[in-house]
C-alpha cells in the first residue's frame, strides 16, 4: 500500500510555454501532498505543502505565480510550471502523507523536466 | 547550513562487501530519523525509520543505528550487490511542536562493481 504515481515521468517543452505534473496517491487518501525539486547531485529541496482543498504554502524563495499548485482532492495534486524556462529543469518529485505532514511521506518516482 | 550531513559524498566499493555511511544532524528537537535509497532517476523509497529511543533498526541487508546523544546516524549495507548502486539520503524530521517538517542530507552516492 502507500503508492504515489506522477505522470508525466520526463518532459520536454520549450521555453515559455506551461508544465503541468500530476501527482496522485493510489491506494490512500493524502491529506498533505509536498512538491520537491532536486537538481542533479543535490538534496530535494522543499518548494510547498498543500492541504486538500486550501492553498498551498510555499517555502521562501519559490514563486508561487511561477509554480501553480493545485489540490482539489485527497489523491490529487497537480503543480504547474508557468512560462518555463530553462533553468526550470529539474526533477521534479512529490510526496504524500496519509494524515498531516507529520506522518510518513511517500514519494512518487519523480518527474523530468528539460526546457529547452 | 545544511542540519543534516552525510559522509563521505560517495563511494565505490566491491560486490559482496560491507559498507557504512554517515549522517550527522543539528536538527533539535527531532521526530525521527528515516534512510532513504534513491535510484538513479527516481523517487526516495524508505528503507528505515527510527524514533529517538530508538537505537538501530534492520531492514534485509540494512542496519540504521541511531545515537540521540551525539545525534550521528549510521546505515550499514551488509555484502553489497550491484542492485545497491544508488544514492543513499539520511531525513530528520522535525518535531514535536513543529509540523514534522522534513531536513534532507545530500545524500551519499554508493557505486557497487563487480
Amino acid at each position: 500500500g502507500a503508492v504515489v504515481s506522477q505522470h508525466p515521468s520526463w518532459v520536454i517543452c520549450k521555453s515559455g510555454t506551461s508544465v503541468k505534473i500530476e501527482c496522485r496517491s493510489l491506494d490512500f487518501q493524502a491529506t498533505t501532498m509536498f512538491w520537491y525539486r532536486q537538481f542533479p547531485k543535490q538534496s530535494l529541496m522543499l518548494m510547498a505543502t498543500s492541504n486538500e482543498g486550501s492553498k498551498a504554502t510555499y517555502e521562501q524563495g519559490v514563486e508561487k505565480d511561477k509554480f501553480l499548485i493545485n489540490h482539489a482532492s485527497l489523491t490529487l495534486s497537480t503543480l504547474t510550471v508557468t512560462s518555463a524556462h530553462p533553468e526550470d529543469s529539474s526533477f521534479y518529485i512529490c510526496s504524500a502523507s496519509k494524515a498531516g505532514p507529520r506522518e510518513t511521506q511517500y514519494f512518487g518516482p519523480g518527474t523530468r523536466l528539460l526546457v529547452l | 547550513k545544511n542540519q543534516v550531513e552525510q559522509s563521505p559524498q560517495s563511494l565505490i566499493i566491491l560486490e559482496g562487501k560491507n559498507c557504512t555511511l554517515q549522517c550527522n544532524y543539528t536538527v533539535s528537537p527531532f521526530s525521527n530519523l528515516r534512510w532513504y535509497k534513491q535510484d538513479t532517476g527516481r523517487g526516495p523509497v524508505s528503507l528505515t525509520i527510527m524514533t529517538f529511543s530508538e537505537n538501530t533498526k534492520s531492514n534485509g541487508r540494512y542496519t540504521a543505528t541511531l545515537d540521540a546523544d551525539t545525534k550521528q546516524s549510521s546505515l550499514h549495507i551488509t555484502a553489497s550487490q550491484l542492485s545497491d548502486s544508488a544514492s543513499y539520503i539520511c531525513v530528520v524530521s522535525e518535531g514535536p511542536d513543529s509540523w514534522g517538517k522534513l531536513q534532507f542530507g545530500a545524500g551519499t552516492q554508493v557505486v557497487v562493481t563487480p
